[in-house]
């Protein structure tokens, strides 16, 4: 199976919270990344978190993790139409600290 | 700095045509990367670059060749396009353990 894997929708009304959730499977990733990307460009880092952590909050994004079960989220607070995009989690792992990606989860804000 | 600059941003091409994709970065990063975006999925990395002079490859590296020549310049080969390599490609660059900076990618069409 996918090592990384997200569910593929999410759909909230302007000024509510968004939570977009990731598992993976390799403990022996040492950063887990968030990044966004609009369409028609390139990605976006928004957050990372590594892996001894359990909690980064910076300003509106707020990253949990959970190594016991390899499950990782973003919150979004106060989601605006700005933020719909797709937004991939990745693992970093690797003598050059390759990326393993998700599938992405397209967010879309409603009005 | 223009950080990471990748040419052209759309080719289509002929079964069994050859193309290089390029990819320039201005900020003195040692690594280097390429991954293809299939629609609908998440980045897979094809072959990466901890130096000049210096590549192995990722997890799809079949049909692409790679050379690192300079700390700046990581093209990528493909020398009998075929279908299954339509897709958007995205190269990035990191300094040794900290974020890839992506570039805007090149969506390429085989027919």
């Amino acid at each position: 199976g996918e090592d990384v894997e997200q569910s593929l929708f999410l759909s909230v009304r302007e000024g509510d919270s968004s939570v977009i959730n990731c598992t993976y499977t390799d403990s022996s990733s040492t950063y887990l990344y968030w990044y966004k990307q609009e369409p028609g460009a390139g990605l976006q880092l928004l957050t990372y978190i590594f892996s001894n952590m359990d909690m980064k909050q910076d300003q509106r994004l707020t990253v949990l993790l959970n190594k016991k079960d390899k499950h990782l989220s973003l919150r979004i607070a106060d989601t605006q139409t700005g933020d719909s995009a797709i937004y991939f989690c990745a693992e970093s792992k690797g003598s050059a600290r390759q990326l393993t990606f998700g599938s992405g989860t397209q967010l879309t804000v409603l009005p | 700095n223009a950080g990471v600059t990748q040419t052209p941003k759309f080719r289509i091409l002929k079964i069994g045509q050859s193309m290089t994709l390029q990819c320039t970065q201005d900020m003195n990063h040692n690594y280097m990367y390429w991954y293809r975006q299939d629609p609908g999925m998440g980045l897979k990395l094809i072959y990466y670059s901890v130096g000049a002079g210096i590549t192995d490859k990722g997890e799809v590296p079949n049909g692409y060749n790679v050379s690192r020549s300079t700390t700046e310049d990581f093209p990528l080969r493909l020398e009998l396009a075929a279908p299954s390599q339509t897709s958007v490609y995205f190269c990035a660059s990191s300094r040794e353990y900290n974020e890839q900076f992506f570039g805007p990618g090149t969506r390429l069409t085989v027919l």
